[in-house]
């Protein structure tokens, strides 16, 4: 199985200030069809998980511009621009080039 | 407007048997592969198990730990996705969320994205 690691583990941010998590992978999500399967989600609480990111860099219909996406190979990087009190929860990257494996997730909260 | 809707959870004591449901709308059920994703309380997200399209076969895959105890299966004239849950264990108990997973058409990567969640059921094995 893929091992997908994300650090850090929790984060403590100010409102409007930004947020970066990173999420390394085992082994790189390039598939041969010239796409890498990461994905981002966040889970806030008490809700199910919902799709930020898809395709490392794709927002997902009706997520805000301040979630961006990064990286390449087995290296990857979600950032928010400015951190709002909406953005609180558990937020957690996904491999999908082999069957599906998470990180093992960031808690965010508000300063 | 896609919608999950999962039903079916409780309690059950270890070893016993329990089948959860899904009902999916909003969208063209049989063209999709369908995966179950579980979450131990206050634990992160553990990837179960899909069911593919009548195209390939209605093939499923499994994650390790469940293999040989739990069964995925889907009737399309129902919109329905099922698990049937079988032997289960203290190590089973989780919120089991019914999930989507987004078309393609080539090339496709073993994997693939999970684009929807319903809300999830929470299963409690315990004597």
């Amino acid at each position: 199985d893929i091992v997908m690691t994300q650090t850090p583990l929790s984060l403590s941010v100010t409102p409007g200030q930004p947020a970066s998590i990173s999420c390394k992978s085992s082994q790189s999500l390039l598939h041969s069809d010239g796409k890498t399967y990461l994905c981002w989600y966040l889970q806030k609480p008490g809700q199910s998980p919902q799709l930020l990111i898809y395709g490392v860099s794709s927002r997902f219909s009706g997520v805000p511009d301040r979630f961006s996406g990064s990286g390449s190979g087995t290296d990857f990087t979600l950032k928010i621009s400015r951190v709002e009190a909406e953005d609180v929860g558990v937020y957690y990257c996904m491999q999908g080039i082999h069957l599906p494996t998470f990180g093992g997730g960031t808690k965010v909260e508000i300063k | 407007e896609v919608q999950l809707v999962e039903s079916g959870g409780g309690l059950v004591q270890p070893g016993g048997s329990l089948r959860l449901s899904c009902a999916a709308s909003g969208f063209t059920f049989s063209d999709h592969y369908m995966d179950w994703v579980r979450q131990a309380p206050g634990k992160g997200l553990e990837w179960v198990g899909r069911t593919r399209n009548k195209a390939n076969s209605y093939t499923t895959e499994y994650t390790a730990s469940v293999k040989g105890r739990f069964t995925i299966s889907r009737d399309d004239s129902k919109n329905s996705l099922y698990l049937q849950m079988n032997s289960l264990k203290t190590e089973d108990t989780a919120v089991y969320y019914c999930t989507r997973v987004p078309l393609c058409t080539t090339r496709c990567p073993i994997g693939r994205d999970i684009d929807y969640w319903g809300q999830g059921t929470l299963v409690t094995v315990s004597s």
